[in-house]
């Protein structure tokens, strides 16, 4: 299964930008990239996805290198509320239908000071 | 809007005694269904996955089994739990065509 890696800490000041990186060599063409964050005892939530271009939502921005095997998540300004486990995923494409399957890895345990 | 459900929160059982999870899913039709395990201090591990009613695909030989009765139904259940079941349960719920996923609150489940 198409895997990622990511830092396992990252620390931020509230109110600045986190760029929280990810590398995914084994991208195929088909694998959309996926953002999830997780709080304790909670299930993950979406934050967002691509395929190739970068996007952009009210939560964040993606910035997907050119040739796809990296990827950033931007949150324009930490708040406490985004302390939270992230995890990048590689969305695999299973069988001939367009569905596909997230496959977690450990993610990146983002800690926000005051 | 669509909305997911997942119950119990918590649950507490007896090793060798039977596990039943239910998931469903309001507000869409004919999604993909996924559930996942989460142990203590670890990562999502991807458990089943539906595409359709009736059609089941496992990740990972277990002493678990699912199934999908309905289409916006989805059930976890086991004859005899391990203690290694122990684990947070989730479900979620996606259409095709790479959209994200929305996953359920969980159920923490206990072996002893």
């Amino acid at each position: 299964d198409a895997k990622t890696t990511q830092p396992n800490s990252m620390e931020s000041n509230e109110e600045e930008p986190v760029h929280l990186p990810c590398n995914h060599s084994t991208i195929s063409g088909t694998d959309y990239i996926h953002w999830y964050r997780q709080l304790p005892s909670q299930g993950p939530e979406y934050v967002i996805h691509g395929l190739t271009s970068n996007v952009n939502n009210r939560m964040a921005s993606l910035a997907i290198a050119e040739d796809r095997k990296s990827s950033t998540l931007i949150l324009h300004r930490a708040t406490l509320r985004d302390a939270a486990v992230y995890y990048c995923i590689l969305r695999v494409q299973y069988g001939s239908s367009n569905t596909g399957k997230l496959i977690f890895g450990q993610g990146t345990t983002l800690q926000v000071k005051p | 809007s669509q909305t997911i459900h997942q119950w119990p929160a918590t649950l507490v059982q007896p090793v060798g005694s039977p596990l039943s999870l239910e998931c469903t899913v309001e507000g869409t039709s004919n999604p993909n269904l996924y559930w996942y395990r989460q142990a203590a201090g670890r990562g999502l591990q991807l458990l089943f996955y539906s595409v359709g009613i009736g059609q089941i695909s496992s990740e990972v030989p277990q002493n678990l089994s699912a199934s999908r009765p309905q289409d916006r139904q989805f059930i976890l259940s086991s004859k005899k739990l391990l203690l290694s079941d122990s684990g947070f349960y989730l479900c979620a719920w996606s259409l095709a065509g790479g959209s994200g996923y929305t996953f359920g609150s969980g159920t923490r489940l206990t072996v002893v």
